[in-house]
């Protein structure tokens, strides 16, 4: 079962861009991660935030966690042409290290 | 260091085959996963291995599903009698398995398995 709903489904943008994509999950979670994927690397960990994290930065992206929405949010800023790939958020289910995912947000970046 | 790698990249086979697929985790990560991805969705749970021993297999779809881990560190996903429904990527991912936290997981490539 997933627990995560990415949205949107698919966002185009131009390069230089800023991308923002967000994730609605259903249970109480201890931490949510973000992973980017794409055909040349597979899947790659991008940030972990915990529940008691609010937003974090890592470079061009910053995420936000509302535990009371139980939501988040993934901000790519100025956006490269490197940034096309789908983006995941996952969320402990039952324990942790059993990851729970979302279907994704396909993100195209237009030169 | 090397990342996690999985063999064979691609497989194909027949309904009703028996298929192996191949994770090398990363050196020194006790922790092993398997994850299975259809096309157009996130990866679904299937497996995780502590050391040699199978932690939590309640993602397994069945009983023609069967995983692995002899000596803690290679893990062989085994499918018996394969329906053409069990055609999706497998994933492997390792991690350092750190008691009482989520440590970050690293994913292999995958093996894109088609059951004709």
């Amino acid at each position: 079962s997933q627990q995560g709903e990415e949205d949107p489904q698919a966002l185009s943008i131009q390069e230089g861009e800023n991308a923002t994509m967000n994730c609605s999950y259903k249970t109480s979670i201890n931490n949510l991660q973000w992973y980017r994927q794409n055909s040349g690397r597979g899947l790659v960990h991008l940030i972990l935030i915990r529940s008691n994290e609010r937003e974090k930065h890592s470079g061009r992206l910053r995420v936000t966690l509302d535990t009371s929405k139980k939501s988040s949010s993934l901000l790519i800023t100025a956006s490269r042409a490197a940034d096309t790939a789908s983006y995941f958020c996952a969320t402990d289910g039952r324990s942790n290290y059993q990851l729970i995912w979302g279907a994704g947000t396909k993100l195209i970046i237009k030169p | 260091g090397a990342g996690v790698s999985q063999t064979p990249s691609n497989k194909v086979t027949e309904k009703g085959k028996y298929v192996e697929l191949r994770c090398d985790p990363i050196s020194g990560h006790t922790a092993l996963y398997w994850y299975r991805q259809s096309l157009g969705q996130g990866p679904e749970f299937l497996i995780y291995f502590q050391g040699t021993g199978a932690a939590d297999d309640s993602g397994l779809p069945n009983d023609r599903f069967f995983a692995v881990r002899p000596e803690g560190s290679v893990s062989t996903l085994k499918i018996q009698r394969t329906e053409r429904g069990d055609s999706a990527v497998y994933l492997c991912a390792s991690s350092q398995g750190l008691a009482g936290l989520t440590d970050t997981q690293y994913f292999g490539p995958g093996t894109r398995l088609t059951v004709l």
